[in-house]
């Protein structure tokens, strides 16, 4: 089977840097991937790591080492719209369905 | 992107009686598609694989007779929720898988049942 883990809960000050940590155990890995999800709407694809190192896509980063069974999105100059959950996720290669972490609630302040 | 639509988005219906949602591939082709049920403040929990000309596949403790899943055609996959109670409730997502190589899944933008 599948589990992810990640905090449930993140609060963060406008402006700032923000981790969100994901530990993962599959029986076999093909990927993690992050996914935004905002009240009432549908999750939104963030960045994806099939090998280890840093991925970045503009203000968000996904880092992935599969030897630790670890990622984190990162998320810099945080904005008050980057208040939302964040998910976690992987799946097995082919047309098979996502297993989500149970998502980590991201509050920007200001 | 590949876009994936959905309807109703919001549906009100009485206990006992049946509700569709509808999902749809707009700009491609889904021989597979996915529906999850969300409720509030928890995680996307998979329900069924719904498969283009063959029976849907329904993870363990979902009752099939219950939630009905045909995919007509391959922009087409329905979900009916069949003699609905209130604990049934919740927020109803389907999804597509992508062809690149990040593994993208499309999702709808779902639907939001609440039984009464």
């Amino acid at each position: 089977g599948q589990s992810l883990e990640q905090p449930s809960e993140v609060t963060a000050v406008e402006g700032a840097i923000v981790q969100i940590n994901c530990t993962y155990q599959t029986s076999g890995f093909y990927g993690l991937s992050w996914y935004q999800q905002h009240d009432g709407g549908a999750p939104t694809f963030l960045s994806y790591n099939a090998l280890d190192g840093l991925e970045e896509t503009g203000r968000f980063s996904s880092f992935l080492s599969r030897s630790d069974s670890y990622g984190y999105l990162l998320l810099q100059e945080l904005q008050m719209k980057d208040s939302a959950s964040y998910f976690c996720a992987v799946r097995d290669p082919g047309n098979t369905p996502l297993v989500f972490g149970k998502g980590t609630r991201l509050s920007v302040i200001a | 992107g590949a876009v994936v639509s959905q309807h109703p988005s919001r549906v009100i219906c009485k206990s006992g009686t049946s509700v569709k949602i509808e999902c749809r591939s707009l700009d491609f082709q889904a021989t597979t598609m996915f529906w999850y049920r969300q409720f509030p403040k928890q995680s996307l929990m998979l329900m069924a694989t719904s498969n283009e000309g063959s029976k849907a596949t329904y993870e363990q403790g979902v009752e099939k007779d219950k939630f009905l899943i045909n995919h007509a055609s391959l922009t087409l996959s329905t979900l009916t929720v069949t003699s609905a109670h209130p604990e049934d409730s919740s927020f109803y997502i389907c999804s597509a898988p992508g062809t690149s190589a990040t593994y993208e899944q499309y999702f709808g933008p779902g639907t939001r049942l609440t039984v009464t």
